[in-house]
């Protein structure tokens, strides 16, 4: 059974800085691995999806690494701003369609 | 597109009663999850379907849930008899291909 951890679960953090979110899965047979963003009592945003081929994802102040032999990824946060306060989450996917999600990590960017 | 739209957006119900929840697709999208979000066990997929046909139905908790997806523009998860601890956040998302999921608002149940 897939298992997906986030750490650390809360981050705080003043703005500008840049900072990296982890996600680690215990099954690295994986299909895709998605970041997404969830802001309180919204739904989920999508921000970068990994296929199991490629390495890493970028989407402007975003990159999204992917390592299966670890069974990690890195979220980078480049110059970070209070609007990217939110809670991230991690979802791997193992089985063409079946996605199994971290418990998020909660970020909060301090003006 | 208008995206993933939920109904209804919340739900308060008693112990007992039956609840629909509804869900349409973005037009053109083949899969379709449902989803399950509380405080104690994160974000749990409960159904997905693949061109209207239920592919996994693991993480369905009981009988009590079953779900439903017609045509390709809609799909129902319906709960009966409801049980307090069914509430919950039940999102529905869709995708073309196994590709970006795109998550609806949410309905935010709760059973008294």
């Amino acid at each position: 059974k897939q298992e997906v951890t986030q750490i650390p679960a809360a981050l705080s953090v003043p703005e500008g800085e840049n900072l990296v979110l982890n996600c680690s899965f215990t099954d690295s047979a994986i299909y895709n691995l998605q970041w997404f963003r969830q802001d309180p009592g919204k739904g989920l945003t999508s921000l970068l999806l990994i296929q199991s081929s490629q390495r890493e994802q970028t989407s402007g102040r975003l990159n999204a690494s992917l390592d299966k032999s670890s069974g990690r990824s890195t979220l980078y946060i480049a110059a970070s701003q209070p609007g990217d306060s939110a809670t991230y989450l991690c979802a791997v996917d193992t089985n063409a369609g079946k996605s199994t999600f971290g418990d998020g990590t909660t970020l909060t960017v301090k003006p | 597109d208008a995206g993933v739209i939920q109904s209804p957006r919340h739900e308060v119900t008693e112990m007992g009663q039956e609840v629909t929840l509804r869900c349409k697709p973005i037009s053109g999208h083949d899969y379709l999850f449902w989803y399950r979000q509380t405080m104690m066990r994160g974000l749990e997929l409960l159904i997905y379907f693949n061109n209207n046909v239920p592919i996994d139905d693991s993480g369905m908790p009981e009988d009590r849930f079953s779900a439903k997806m017609p045509n390709a523009s809609f799909s129902t998860l319906k709960i009966q008899p409801s049980e307090p601890r069914d509430s919950a956040v039940y999102f529905c998302a869709s995708s073309f291909g196994l590709m970006v999921h795109n998550f609806g608002p949410g309905t935010r149940l709760t059973v008294t």
